[in-house]
């Protein structure tokens, strides 16, 4: 069965250092999202992403977060500079469609970011 | 602001027991509900979506109620395996990005 992945499984970095947290969605989809978790919190909208644009985003999802779709394969979650308080479980999620009442969003593993 | 809660639990049940979780809803607007399932440390998966009229898929049943704005889920005959932490989802009608709740965690015991 295909599968959405992700990499690294966790990553440890410094304050103010820049991360890139990398999904391989599955093949045939063309939606693809973003979330994060922080420890004992809810799962948290980032930023969806369509026909190489950024689609809907959220307030989370400021001038220090830019996603990107490299290649045909994978698509990337930057933070340019890392503050303690993004330290989560990023999720990576993708759809073939995107409907209000079908929710066929499949998602990844995570990464787990710890910012020290 | 959009507010989808649910009681943390823990939920703590014997095998075979019937469980049934509710999640509420604040935006009157919204037009679209889901379950979700969550692992200790994995990635959501989804359950069942829920639809006006209730719907069942094997052991378990989801409603709806647009008046008091709230689903539910029952459980019945709970396995083992169905310890974990479900999320209720909701999407309004002016967007396709689903709001998640905080998670009720299930354990289930011999």
């Amino acid at each position: 069965e295909p599968e959405v992945t992700q990499t690294p499984s966790h990553q440890v970095t410094q304050m103010g250092q820049e991360v890139i947290l990398r999904c391989v969605p599955i093949s045939n989809h063309l939606y693809f999202y973003w979330y994060r978790q922080i420890l004992g919190q809810k799962v948290e909208f980032l930023v969806s992403f369509y026909n190489n644009e950024i689609s809907e985003k959220s307030e989370i999802f400021d001038d220090q977060f830019s996603v990107e779709r490299p290649d045909g394969s994978n698509f990337t979650l930057k933070i340019r500079s890392t503050k303690l308080e993004d330290s989560a479980m990023y999720f990576c999620a993708s759809s073939r469609e995107q409907g209000l009442y079908t929710d066929t969003q499949y998602f990844g593993p995570g990464t787990r970011l710890t910012v020290l | 602001r959009k507010e989808v809660e649910q009681d943390p639990g823990p939920f703590n049940v014997p095998e075979g027991a019937t469980v049934a979780f509710n999640c509420t809803y604040s935006n009157s607007a919204s037009q679209s509900f889901f379950w979700y399932r969550q692992d200790c440390r994995k990635e959501p998966k989804l359950l069942m979506s829920v639809y006006s009229s209730g719907n069942e898929d094997g052991r378990f049943t989801a409603q709806l109620n647009r008046a008091s704005q709230y689903i539910s889920l029952l459980i019945r005959d709970s396995k083992l395996s169905d310890s974990a932490t479900y999320l209720c989802v909701v999407k309004d009608g002016g967007s396709y990005i689903p709001t998640f709740g905080r998670g009720t965690s299930l354990i289930v015991h011999p």
